[in-house]
């Protein structure tokens, strides 16, 4: 059974730093893209952040450029999403998800993890 | 807001046909950009329902299909049951400057 485990949620203050992870299991990992999507309390889903199979190709939304970097490590089957300079608008769940499609255009998101709470307030 | 417009809240009769819409613009779904369709159960991760369209994964029973036409896209599900009550979101993608975007999001309530 192909599984996303995400961890390293938790509060945090405003301007400060978490680094979320995400764990892959039952699929070849190093063969797909993956992405991080999010959900604000009481919102809809938004896309945050992807990445290509190899690594060497990083996606982000205008809302988190420059301050969240994702990352992965084939060798481990792990996602990791580095959240920096963090605002009380990035209160959400953040979700590790394995994405999947013929090309950018038509990619979409198969497998959802069960997601990590990320809260961000003083 | 969301790129995607879907109204926030539809409802039904058990065993009636439901259409939740999805529409978009020139930009994502107009510009041949394919959509994908979720449902996610309160408190839990969404699940992928219909991809690329009109493409059911495994396990998803043939009472929900998808189409696309122009800048729109839609969810039927027929003979309505009360374990269709749900959130149901669109996705389709917004071009190299918009990403993958979303639908905000319909409330399907199995009156």
């Amino acid at each position: 059974e192909e599984q996303l485990l995400e961890s390293g949620g938790g509060l945090v203050q405003p301007g400060g730093s978490l680094r979320l992870s995400c764990a892959a299991s039952g699929f070849t990992f190093s063969i797909y893209a993956m992405s991080w999507v999010r959900q604000a309390p009481g919102k809809g889903l938004e896309w945050v952040s992807a990445i290509s199979a190899t690594g060497g190709n990083t996606y982000s939304a205008d809302s988190v450029k420059g301050r969240f970097t994702i990352s992965r490590d084939n060798s481990k089957n792990t996602l990791d999403l580095q959240l920096n300079a963090l605002r009380a608008g990035d209160t959400a769940i953040y979700y590790c998800v394995k994405t999947v499609g013929p090309s950018s255009q038509g990619r979409y998101f198969q497998v959802w993890g069960q997601g990590t709470l990320v809260t961000v307030s003083s | 807001q969301s790129v995607l417009t879907q109204p926030p809240s539809v409802s039904g009769a058990p065993g009636q046909r439901v259409t939740l819409s999805c529409t978009g613009t020139s930009a994502n779904i107009g510009a041949g950009y394919d959509v994908h369709w979720y449902r996610q159960f309160p408190g839990t991760a969404p699940k992928l329902l219909i991809y690329g369209n009109d493409n059911r994964p495994s396990g998803v029973p043939d009472r929900f299909s998808g189409s696309k036409s122009g800048t729109s896209a839609s969810l039927a599900i027929t003979g309505l049951q009360a374990e269709d009550e749900a959130d149901y979101y669109c996705q389709s993608y917004g071009g190299l400057l918009g990403g993958w975007v979303f639908g905000g999001g319909t409330k399907l309530t199995v009156l």
